[in-house]
This record gives structure tokens, C-alpha cells and sequence, in this order.
């Protein structure tokens, strides 16, 4: 069982707002990512990370930051949020020579 | 660009069917190609496909890759409710991160 935990679970907020959504993993894995997943379309990926002081930007381009100061913590930050931001954004974690990915159980965003 | 396509996108069957979920794929630099489960929350981890003609079978279901026809099958025998869930297929490719397909919405009618 994957140990990666996401908080807020739900958010709801208003324009304009910052917010960070977080993200941990205890199993010491290297990697960590950030997909966001509106319903019934595919995960897009937005940003990933191979170990400490190392983010990239993913596939779908995103207005958000990451940073990875820690090898557990990878967490997500809107400085300020709009409607279009609306989504599921899920994190995932994997060791550095595996391809299999786990993820959290994910942030449910909606921005009034 | 690397891209997934799985079919159908949505399917529904009685308990106690037989089910075939399909995925096919162009990737550069093909790594391997892996199978999840969704249901409300997290996708879960189900196989991972690296050689063709191998066959991963993990109780009731199972999976094979083909890598000269580029696709994979996801198969559910004796279905259950418990099955009914998003099933989504992904592939690895050379930049080593993975490219997820739309998923297949599968719902099991007792």
C-alpha cells in the first residue's frame, strides 16, 4: 500500500485567492508529480520532480509553482486562482528506476 | 507526440460477464506500459507490461502486450460489482513519464 497523503482533500475558494495544495510521501521515493485530471478526460501532467532542488514542467502548461525542498514533501502553489483552475489534481510518487507511479487520493479544486 | 487511445470509453455488463478493455499507443522510445484502476479517489496500480506475449494475471484479471501492433488488453472475467471503476492504460516512453489514455468508464450491473 502507497504511503502518499494530499491535503486539502476539497477546496473551494474565491478568485484571486493563493493557495497551495500539499503533498508527502513516506517511502522515500526520488520522484514525485503533479497531474491535474478534469471529469472523465485523461491525467495531464503539470510538473514533476527527480529528487531535491529538481521540479520541471510537465505536458499541459499550468500557471502553478512547485517546489521540492524535501525528498517527502512536493507541495503546489496558485499565487492567484481562477475559475479556469477548477479541477482534480492528483500526486504521485515513484522510486527513481521504477516506472510505476503512485498516487494520493487527490485535491478536488473549485475557484468561484 | 506520445499519445494513448483506449476503447470503448464507456462500457456496462451484468455481473458475471466477461469483459476486454483495449489501449493502443504511439510512444517514442517505448519503456513499458502500465494499467489502473479508478475509482472515486486515486488511481490505483494494477500491472505493468514490458515484453510482448506475456501475460500478467492478477486473479481475475489479466493483461498482454503487443508490441509490434502497438496495444494492450485489460481482461475482467467473472465480473463483479466491485469492478465497476475507470480503468485507465499509460505508457513510458523515452522521457520517462507517463502518457494516460481518456480510460474506459466500466460499470457492472448486478
Amino acid at each position: 500500500e502507497a504511503d502518499i497523503y494530499q491535503t486539502p482533500r476539497y477546496l473551494v475558494i474565491g478568485t484571486g485567492k493563493k493557495i497551495t495544495l500539499e503533498c508527502s510521501q513516506t517511502m522515500g521515493h526520488d520522484k514525485m508529480y503533479w497531474y491535474q485530471q478534469d471529469p472523465g478526460m485523461e491525467l495531464h501532467l503539470i510538473h514533476y520532480s527527480y529528487g531535491v532542488n529538481s521540479t520541471e514542467k510537465g505536458d499541459l502548461s499550468s500557471e502553478s509553482t512547485v517546489s521540492r525542498i524535501r525528498t517527502e514533501h512536493f507541495p503546489l502553489t496558485l499565487e492567484s486562482a481562477r475559475p479556469s483552475h477548477t479541477s482534480q489534481y492528483l500526486c504521485a510518487s515513484s522510486e527513481l528506476a521504477a516506472y510505476e507511479q503512485y498516487f494520493g487520493p487527490g485535491t478536488r479544486l473549485t475557484v468561484t | 507526440e506520445d499519445k494513448v487511445v483506449q476503447s470503448p470509453l464507456s462500457l456496462v455488463v451484468h455481473e458475471g460477464d466477461t469483459v476486454t478493455l483495449n489501449c493502443s499507443y504511439e510512444v517514442t522510445n517505448f519503456r513499458s506500459l502500465l494499467w489502473y484502476k479508478q475509482e472515486k479517489k486515486a488511481p490505483t496500480f494494477l500491472f505493468m507490461l514490458t515484453s510482448s506475449g506475456i501475460e500478467k494475471k492478477s486473479g481475475r484479471l489479466s493483461s498482454i502486450l503487443d508490441k509490434k501492433e502497438l496495444f494492450s488488453i485489460l481482461n475482467i472475467t467473472a465480473t463483479q460489482t466491485g469492478d465497476s471503476a475507470v480503468y485507465l492504460c499509460a505508457v513510458c516512453g523515452g522521457a520517462q513519464k507517463l502518457v494516460f489514455g481518456q480510460g474506459t468508464r466500466l460499470t457492472i450491473n448486478p
